[in-house]
């Protein structure tokens, strides 16, 4: 049971252009929604978080959004550039824990 | 800056060997997780620990046991190892202080189960 989905599990975007990676979720009771990214032969890193009474966050090129009503978020990366080529994680917390999704990768050509 | 620290890197095991992987942390965290990442699963949690001297399971918990003697390190088993359990592991820790705050994650230990 994927209590957390991502559904892409690959994009390709030039740089400069906009990159939206999405993710959709069952549980109502997550409180905290993170996206994590993760480079090769890394662990995942923390780049962007909003809780769940909020409907956006934005941090520098990165923003999140939130639609509770459909269980859905989406990260927003403007302008991409390559080093943004990853993989990133959506993830939701409830109960001291996190629920990952599958991971999407994102390539950012020049 | 050392964070999250995990050895080994990478381990070859045969079937039916026993292995430890050790996890430390220098952050003073309260809480400490084991995961484990496979192609196409994401994150999954094994176990993971609330504070010094207590542990509790994950989501994929058979097969492995943890220990947390000292609050900076978390220790992951494999008592007779599986091919199953061929995967990248991967420690991570968060602090008690605020809300939500963000797990902060090893490099990841690479193991091979023949």
């Amino acid at each position: 049971d994927q209590q957390v989905k991502q559904n892409s599990p690959s994009l390709s975007v030039q740089e400069g252009r906009i990159s939206i990676l999405n993710c959709d979720y069952t549980n109502s009771m997550f409180d905290y929604f993170l996206w994590y990214k993760k480079y090769p032969a890394e662990g995942p890193t923390f780049l962007i978080s909003i809780s769940s009474i909020k409907d956006k966050n934005e941090d520098g090129r990165f923003t999140v959004f939130l639609n509770k009503s459909a269980k859905h978020l989406s990260l927003h990366i403007v302008p991409s550039q390559p080093g943004d080529s990853a993989v990133y994680f959506c993830a939701a917390t409830g109960f001291q824990k996190l629920v990952f999704g599958t991971g999407t990768r994102l390539l950012v050509s020049p | 800056n050392a964070g999250v620290t995990q050895t080994p890197k990478f381990r070859v095991l045969k079937t039916g060997q026993s292995m430890t992987l050790l996890c430390a942390q220098d952050m003073n965290h309260e809480y400490m997780y084991w995961y484990r990442q496979d192609p196409g699963m994401g994150l999954r949690l094994i176990h993971y620990s609330v504070g010094e001297g207590t542990t509790a399971k994950g989501e994929v918990p058979d097969g492995y046991n943890v220990s947390r003697l000292k609050k900076q390190n978390f220790l992951l088993g494999l008592e007779s190892a599986a091919p199953s359990q061929t995967s990248v592991y991967f420690c991570a820790s968060r602090a008690v202080e605020g809300l939500n705050q963000p797990q902060h994650f090893g490099d990841g230990t690479r193991l091979s189960i023949l």
